[in-house]
């Protein structure tokens, strides 16, 4: 139980794109979903929180308007990177929470982003 | 500020013995605490954890110990294995929903399980 997965798990875009990188829970519901994003030998550093059907919650220093949240429903959030650029080439990394009394996250695999 | 820290950035210890991976924490209001083991390239994968009424928390190979008064947590893998060789996160978290049940991590630590 509580698998999470992440699409797609590498990706190359050019410059100026943008890239949308899914994040599914597959045996449980999710009523919330956090976004991170790990540098080489560096720890994992939260993005943003999404909850479903409201408002992500970005942490201080992130752009909301260059790294959209969506979190249409209790299995499926997305990241969108928009007008990627070459500093934002990291490793993309989701995990999911179900409702109730419960504190683990389940993480996903990752998605490697290389901006060209 | 740093509320979750791996002072060590890496361990090594010989195949069969113990593996004691330590963590300390700031933040008074934490009151659940996890491990997650990540390879390379691959997301964090849950290990232990423990809730702050607890001391010790076991599963099989993995001990996780909590001493509050110290906010100090610390992880037993008896008896190491290579295919433990992996980075080691410590977790934090305050009870709360939504944005507010974030998890706080440390830098990891390196385990590296000689054969």
């Amino acid at each position: 139980g509580a698998v999470v997965s992440q699409h797609p798990s590498r990706v190359i875009c050019k410059s100026g794109t943008s890239v949308k990188i899914e994040c599914r829970s597959l045996d449980f519901q999710a009523t919330t979903m956090f976004w991170y994003r790990q540098f080489p030998k560096q720890s994992l550093m939260l993005m943003a929180t999404s909850n479903e059907g409201s408002k992500a919650t970005y942490e201080q220093g992130v752009e909301k308007d260059k790294f959209l949240i969506n979190h249409a429903s209790l299995t499926l959030s997305t990241l969108t990177v928009t007008s990627a650029h070459p500093e934002d080439s990291s490793f993309y990394i989701c995990s999911a929470k179900s409702g109730g009394l419960t504190y683990e996250q389940y993480f996903g695999p990752g998605t490697r982003l290389t901006v060209t | 500020d740093q509320q979750v820290k791996q002072n060590s950035p890496s361990l090594s210890v010989q195949e069969g013995r113990i593996s004691i991976l330590n963590c300390d924490y700031t933040n008074s209001m934490f009151d659940y605490f996890l491990w997650y083991k990540k390879y390379p390239a691959e997301g964090p994968t849950f290990l232990i954890s423990i809730s702050s009424i607890k001391d010790k928390n076991e599963d099989g190979r993995f001990t996780v110990f909590l001493n509050k008064s110290a906010k100090h947590l610390s992880l037993h893998i008896v008896p190491s294995q290579p295919g433990d060789s992996a980075v080691y996160f410590c977790a934090a978290s305050a009870w709360g929903t939504g944005a507010n049940s974030k998890l706080t991590f440390g830098k990891g630590i390196t385990l590296s399980v000689r054969p």
